[in-house]
């Protein structure tokens, strides 16, 4: 199965602030890997498929890049409702595979 | 609106069994595969199975393979995951999710609590 590393595990952060998470995987996964919000006690969110592209209704601030088998998250500018833990997924071959999560507190 | 109402979770003993449910409401359900996402208690994500949108296709994270079984009625729009050889590992929230090949997991059920414990 096919390993996602993400970095850092947890973070602290502050209101305005730009947040970057990465996402490196064990091998390469062409631009398959979504990212996903949660927050406490709620499920997933899908924010980001195919890397780079914005699931409907998400924020502009929320943005990835990436192929092969590194990848980012990258927050603009945080706000309050994003203190939350995030995850990617690879949806390149089965069995899928998340991280193991980035939790963004507040500093 | 797309709706996944998950039930069927509960206190099971080691070694027993249970089965999940998933009803699905607000989309063409058989047009689309399905899949079960659970999450230990203070864990992350593991994703568990998938079910292609007409069944005839399923696949299995390595830890369940031989002892979970997804399936689904497509006449009753319900995912089902039934669940044998439960270990204490396997105790988990687990989410209904929907499936979009290139897109992957859209819509997310509320979750459903189950604990394997004596």
């Amino acid at each position: 199965a096919i390993q996602m590393t993400q970095s850092p595990s947890s973070l602290s952060a502050s209101v305005g602030d730009r947040v970057t998470i990465t996402c490196r995987a064990s091998q390469g996964i062409r631009n398959d890997l979504g990212w996903y919000q949660q927050k406490p006690g709620k499920a997933p969110k899908l924010l980001i498929y195919a890397a780079s592209s914005l699931q409907s209704g998400v924020p502009s601030r929320f943005s990835g890049s990436g192929s092969g088998a590194d990848f980012t998250l990258t927050i603009s500018s945080l706000q309050p409702e994003d203190f939350a833990t995030y995850y990617c997924l690879q949806d390149y071959n089965y069995p899928r595979t998340f991280g193991q999560g980035t939790k963004v507190e507040i500093k | 609106e797309v709706q996944l109402l998950v039930s069927g979770g509960d206190l099971v003993q080691p070694g027993g069994s249970l089965r999940l449910s998933c009803a699905a409401s607000g989309f063409t359900f058989s047009s689309y595969a399905m899949s079960w996402v659970r999450q230990a208690p203070g864990k992350g994500l593991e994703w568990v199975s998938v079910i292609t949108g007409a069944g005839g296709s399923t696949s299995y994270t390595d830890s369940v393979k031989g002892r979970f079984t997804i399936s689904r009625d497509n006449s009753k729009n319900t995912l089902f995951l039934q669940m044998n050889s439960l270990r204490a590992d396997d105790t988990a929230v687990y989410y209904c999710v929907r499936y979009v090949g290139g897109k992957g997991l859209d819509y997310w059920g509320q979750g459903t609590l189950v604990t394997v414990s004596s």
